[in-house]
């Protein structure tokens, strides 16, 4: 069955620093991928989207990486300040206007000053 | 401007009671959706809509139903609350394109 796996740990950094979270994905050939921000309690909003044949996407302080081989995003935050803190969620999507996202569990990201 | 709206915020509900959960979005956006998240799990998707009249299950759609009789309207319906359906529901809504879903702040429900 589809699997997207999001470390469950959560990561901790210091401000300043880049953030690295991680999203694997297994029995799937999505057509892109998303990154979500969620805050505690909040519903997520979105972020960035790459597509299966980009190789990077670059938004301000944020950058993601999208390898098809090896079934994997990276999801970067330089210069992280304490306001980054949140769960990031990695979602999936089939190359149709039709389909739905299937979504992570999410990794909590905590920034300290 | 344009947003979702998920009403009510946090709703405590006896058992099977019925509920209504509301969803209005201002973007004009095609489709439309419901997930159920619990604390620190994955989106669960329940129903799903295309357009106007078009609704859809999702992975987690039974015990629930839904209506899109108009474009900015998708509210889900709970017939008889149970504990189990004690969680956080999310709608949002997106255009026919690939591009990132808008969520609502969601509703927190609970079923005692």
């Amino acid at each position: 069955s589809q699997k997207i796996e999001q470390n469950s740990e959560a990561l901790n950094i210091q401000e300043g620093k880049t953030a690295t979270l991680t999203c694997n994905y297994t029995n799937y050939s999505p057509a892109y991928l998303q990154w979500y921000r969620q805050d505690p309690g909040r519903g997520p909003v979105f972020l960035l989207l790459i597509r299966e044949n980009e190789k990077e996407k670059r938004k301000e302080r944020l950058k993601v990486t999208f390898d098809t081989t090896l079934k994997q995003s990276l999801f970067h935050i330089t210069a992280s300040q304490p306001a980054d803190s949140a769960t990031y969620l990695c979602a999936l999507g089939l190359n149709s206007g039709y389909s739905t996202l299937t979504f992570g569990k999410g990794t909590m990201l905590l920034v300290s000053p | 401007e344009a947003d979702i709206y998920q009403t009510p915020r946090y709703l405590v509900i006896g058992t099977g009671k019925k509920i209504t959960l509301e969803c209005s979005q201002t973007m004009g956006h095609d489709k439309m959706y419901w997930y159920q998240q619990d604390p620190g799990m994955e989106l669960h998707l329940i129903h799903y809509s295309y357009g106007v009249n078009s609704t859809e299950k999702g992975d987690l759609s039974s015990e629930s139903t839904v209506s899109r009789i108009r474009t900015e309207h998708f509210p889900l319906t709970l017939e008889s609350a149970r504990p189990s359906h004690t969680s956080q529901y999310l709608c949002a809504s997106s255009d026919l394109s690939d591009y990132g879903y808008t969520f609502g702040s969601g509703t927190r429900l609970t079923v005692v």
